[in-house]
């Protein structure tokens, strides 16, 4: 079956340095979203990327799909502590059912002043 | 407010006693769907619900059981719990018969089982 990982699991750095999370999905996806989950709190969604080769930016965060649509970055540029939180990648596979998005296993981001 | 609400948040019970985890959206949504979400898992999907009376296996589904008789409310039923169901649950709608192809997902606030 479909499978979505993502890495690193879990990342600490100092405030202001950067951030990058990786989502690798085993078959080619139709869309991928991202989601924020804040420590104690529920996921929120962040974007969707359905182009191949796609490339959205909200403020500080850059968010890419791969060219054969199997692979999604976020960067997070000169991190905060708002950013602490787990950053879940979610895909639909192209051409399967449209009604199950597949979770990654997620990365936990942890920001020190 | 446009919100996704479950209960309870948190319940702590026994094996083998029924239980019944409710889901309600405000916001006119076809889809619902129920998550479950383990340490070093991410989340999972136990049921999904394209409409009132359409319900479909996740990839979690054994012990669990859902119904949609009304559009708001989305109901995740233990039978009979057992210890490995211990975990956070989610619930989550969106807009749109196309279900989460290109709609985002607005979840709950979560519920935290444990089953003794």
């Amino acid at each position: 079956g479909q499978q979505v990982m993502q890495i690193p699991q879990y990342q600490h750095v100092q405030e202001g340095e950067d951030f990058t999370t990786y989502c690798n999905s085993s078959t080619t996806l139709s869309n991928i979203q991202w989601y924020k989950q804040r420590p104690g709190g529920h996921p929120v969604f962040l974007i969707q990327l359905v182009k191949s080769g796609e490339v959205k930016k909200q403020k500080r965060l850059t968010f890419q799909f791969g060219e054969a649509k199997k692979n999604s970055s976020l960067h997070i540029t000169a991190t905060q502590t708002t950013d602490v939180g787990t950053y879940f990648c979610a895909g639909l596979s192209y051409g399967g059912a449209t009604n199950k998005l597949i979770f990654g296993t997620g990365t936990l981001l942890a920001v020190q002043p | 407010e446009a919100q996704v609400t479950q209960n309870p948040r948190y319940l702590i019970t026994v094996t083998g006693k029924k239980l019944t985890v409710t889901c309600s959206q405000n916001m006119n949504h076809e889809y619902m769907s129920w998550y479950r979400q383990d340490p070093g898992l991410g989340l999972r999907q136990i049921y999904y619900s394209m409409n009132v009376e359409v319900t479909d296996k996740g990839d979690v589904p054994e012990g669990y059981k859902v119904s949609r008789k009304e559009k708001r409310n989305f109901p995740l039923i233990l039978e009979s719990p057992s210890p490995n169901q211990t975990s956070l649950y989610f619930c989550a709608s969106s807009w749109g018969t196309s279900g989460v192809r290109y709609n985002e997902q607005f979840f709950g606030p979560g519920t935290r089982l444990t089953v003794l």
